[in-house]
């Protein structure tokens, strides 16, 4: 099947800081790439929908002047959580749809952690 | 009552059993996706299907439209197959092709 990245895999930030998530689809064209967070235990909770050249659509209840996405390409994707608070921990994990088939490809997930 | 819901949400079996997992969804829809969760989090999408039966190795995915509702089995079941395995739908009804999720089962294989 078709492979997604994320980079960095983990990381770990300070409060107050900004940490900038990439989403890249390595053998096909994104024209939709998805955001989600994941919880211990619970499900994906999509954050915002983004299409190649235009602005995110945000879920409701998502900052987006907290969660900022660009999607500058067919193949990149990134999400950068400004000024990080501990509560933003979390999984968060990309995905693309290839557009002449809808499947989604999901990308391995990026595990943020603020202290 | 969750749009998309799946049982069990625990299964604990022995290697070699044949396991079903079961999806029920309450709307209608365009695309049925099986998706598989190791620990640490990487998700692996298993099947699409719009309809009737897919197979890849030991995994066979089926849907009946008509009633809603879809299952995953897993033949010859092998620890490696321990996991979550997560139920997804694409609503006809909902623009952009997200989906709505279930909230998983969590697959144990001991040997």
């Amino acid at each position: 099947g078709a492979v997604v990245s994320q980079h960095p895999s983990w990381v770990i930030c300070k409060s107050g800081t900004s940490v900038k998530i990439e989403c890249r689809s390595l053998d096909f064209q994104a024209t939709t790439m998805f955001w989600y967070r994941q919880f211990p235990k619970q499900s994906l909770m999509l954050m915002a929908t983004s299409n190649e050249g235009s602005k995110a659509t945000y879920e409701q209840g998502v900052e987006k002047d907290k969660f900022l996405i660009n999607h500058a390409s067919l193949t990149l994707s990134t999400l950068t959580v400004t000024s990080a608070h501990p509560e933003d921990s979390s999984f968060y994990i990309c995905s693309g749809l290839a557009g002449v088939t809808y499947e989604q490809y999901f990308g391995p997930g990026t595990r943020l952690t603020v202290t | 009552k969750n749009e998309v819901e799946q049982s069990p949400q625990n299964l604990t079996a022995q290697e070699g059993e044949f396991i079903t997992i079961n999806c029920s969804y309450s709307v209608g829809i365009s695309a049925l996706h099986w998706l598989q969760q190791h620990p640490g989090g990487g998700i692996v999408s298993l099947f699409m299907l719009s309809s009737g039966k897919k197979k890849h190795g030991r995994l066979i995915a089926t849907i009946n439209i008509q009633e809603k509702h879809s299952s995953l089995h897993i033949t010859a079941s092998h620890p490696r197959d321990s996991a979550v395995y997560i139920c997804a739908v694409r609503s006809e009804e909902t623009s952009g092709s997200r989906l709505t999720f279930g909230e998983g089962t969590q697959l144990t294989v001991n040997p």
